[in-house]
């Protein structure tokens, strides 16, 4: 059964501070791999999609990367602003089946 | 493209009522998901359907959860009864068939179970 954990599950950094948030899972078959926000109150926004024949996806300041066969994922976020607050929510697509298994989220805070 | 549209926003019940909730995915997106998140954790699949068949229920409590997908298109939700711990965020989301092009996901419905 695949677990995903995210580490830390919560982080505070003062504006423009560059910051990795982590994602480790136990089953390396993976089809994608997929990285969400998430405001208070608010559904999902999906930030970057990885397959799982690529090594990093980027969009403006977030860059996010896969390695595969250790079981790991990386959200990089540039230059860090205050409206970057929000959980980030990790979430593999395995080979057995469409669904989305998720991490339990890091939840960021950065001050101005 | 317009998105995955959930009803309601936010629903307050007893424990013991029946609740339901409604998903209407973006056009043409084959495979729809119900997802439960409590406050805290990440979400968890309850149900996703392919066009109107189940694929994925293991995770539903059937006892007291039922959905359905009429017609391959919208999709309800039903807890009967609810219980306290049912408190929670439910989400859908939607995806092509095959899930190349990621998965879009609704606001969700927050429930309150008092």
């Amino acid at each position: 059964k695949q677990e995903v954990t995210q580490i830390p599950a919560a982080l505070s950094v003062p504006e423009g501070e560059n910051l990795v948030l982590n994602c480790s899972f136990t089953d390396s078959a993976i089809y994608n791999l997929q990285w969400f926000r998430q405001d208070p109150g608010k559904g999902l926004t999906s930030l970057l999609l990885i397959q799982s024949s690529q090594r990093e996806q980027t969009s403006g300041r977030l860059n996010a990367s896969l390695d595969k066969s250790s079981g790991r994922s990386t959200l990089y976020i540039a230059a860090s602003q205050p409206g970057d607050s929000a959980t980030y929510l990790c979430a593999v697509n395995d080979n057995a089946g469409n669904m989305l298994t998720f991490g339990g989220g890091t939840r960021l805070m950065v001050k101005p | 493209e317009a998105g995955v549209a959930q009803s309601p926003r936010y629903k307050i019940i007893e424990k013991r009522q029946s609740v339901a909730f409604w998903c209407n995915p973006i056009s043409g997106h084959a495979t729809l998901y119900w997802y439960q998140q409590i406050l805290g954790q990440g979400p968890k699949l309850l149900i996703q359907f392919q066009n109107n068949g189940v694929v994925d229920d293991s995770q539903l409590p059937k006892d007291r959860f039922s959905a359905e997908r009429l017609k391959g298109v919208d999709s309800t939700l039903k807890i009967q009864p609810a219980k306290l711990e049912d408190s929670a965020v439910y989400l859908c989301a939607s995806s092509l068939q095959g899930s190349d092009y990621g998965y879009t996901f609704g606001s969700g419905t927050r429930l309150t179970v008092v």
